[in-house]
């Protein structure tokens, strides 16, 4: 199995533009977890899906951040429009629920936004 | 919600030595325990977990121990290596519930 696949791996940006990440969960996996990682907030979930529906979105720092599960290979999230704050690394994590929670993370978008 | 407060933020120990990271969590509910293991610019992976009814869990250099009473847990790792420099996390979630809230984070550095 390729793990779970996110792209792009860097994306550089200007304010106030769109920004769109996207992950592909391991084959077979029912969760898929945003995270997102910075120096001074450690690692953040953002929002997490189980059977490609939003089950906790209380991360997610405000609206201009939005994610989408259209099926059980894909998800997105979007920044819209983007500040120099969302500047981080944000990582996709996917696992099968049965009686192990172990989560597989991507390598990780790196996003600056100047 | 959860909170979960880990320490020392940094470590730095003798390659040889043990090293001892510590958790705490706040919601009695929480049952399951992860530890993740971040190398520099890599993804967090998974090394070492505990679920709330075992107390504590091996597995060849490294284990967990768990104290449900006073809602703390710890990474034990012994013989450490330089591989073993690395940020270390540890997480907590409840009961059928996948949701891990994750602590700060130690750097372990390990000095040859």
């Amino acid at each position: 199995d390729a793990g779970v696949i996110q792209s792009p791996r860097h994306e550089v940006t200007e304010m106030g533009q769109e920004v769109t990440l996207r992950c592909k969960p391991i084959s077979g996996h029912n969760s898929l977890f945003w995270y997102r990682q910075t120096m001074m907030r450690g690692l953040e979930l953002l929002i997490y899906f189980n059977n490609n529906v939003p089950i906790d979105d209380s991360g997610m720092p405000e609206d201009r951040f939005s994610a989408k599960m259209p099926n059980a290979s894909f998800s997105t999230l979007k920044i819209q429009p983007s500040e120099p704050r969302d500047s981080a690394v944000y990582f996709c994590a996917s696992s099968l629920q049965t009686d192990s929670y172990e989560q597989y993370f991507g390598p990780g978008t790196r996003l600056t936004v100047t | 919600g959860e909170n979960v407060e880990q320490h020392p933020s940094t470590l730095s120990v003798q390659e040889g030595d043990s090293a001892v990271i510590k958790c705490t969590y706040s919601d009695s509910a929480s049952n399951y325990f992860p530890w993740y293991k971040q190398e520099l610019g890599k993804r967090p992976q998974l090394i070492i977990d505990i679920r709330s009814n075992v107390g504590e869990k091996k597995d060849q250099r490294i284990a967990v121990t768990l104290n449900k009473t006073a809602k703390h847990f710890s990474l034990h790792i012994t013989e450490t290596q330089p591989e073993d420099s690395a940020v270390y996390f540890c997480a907590a979630s409840g009961f059928g519930n996948e949701k891990l809230t994750f602590g700060t984070g130690t750097r372990l550095t390990i000095i040859p």
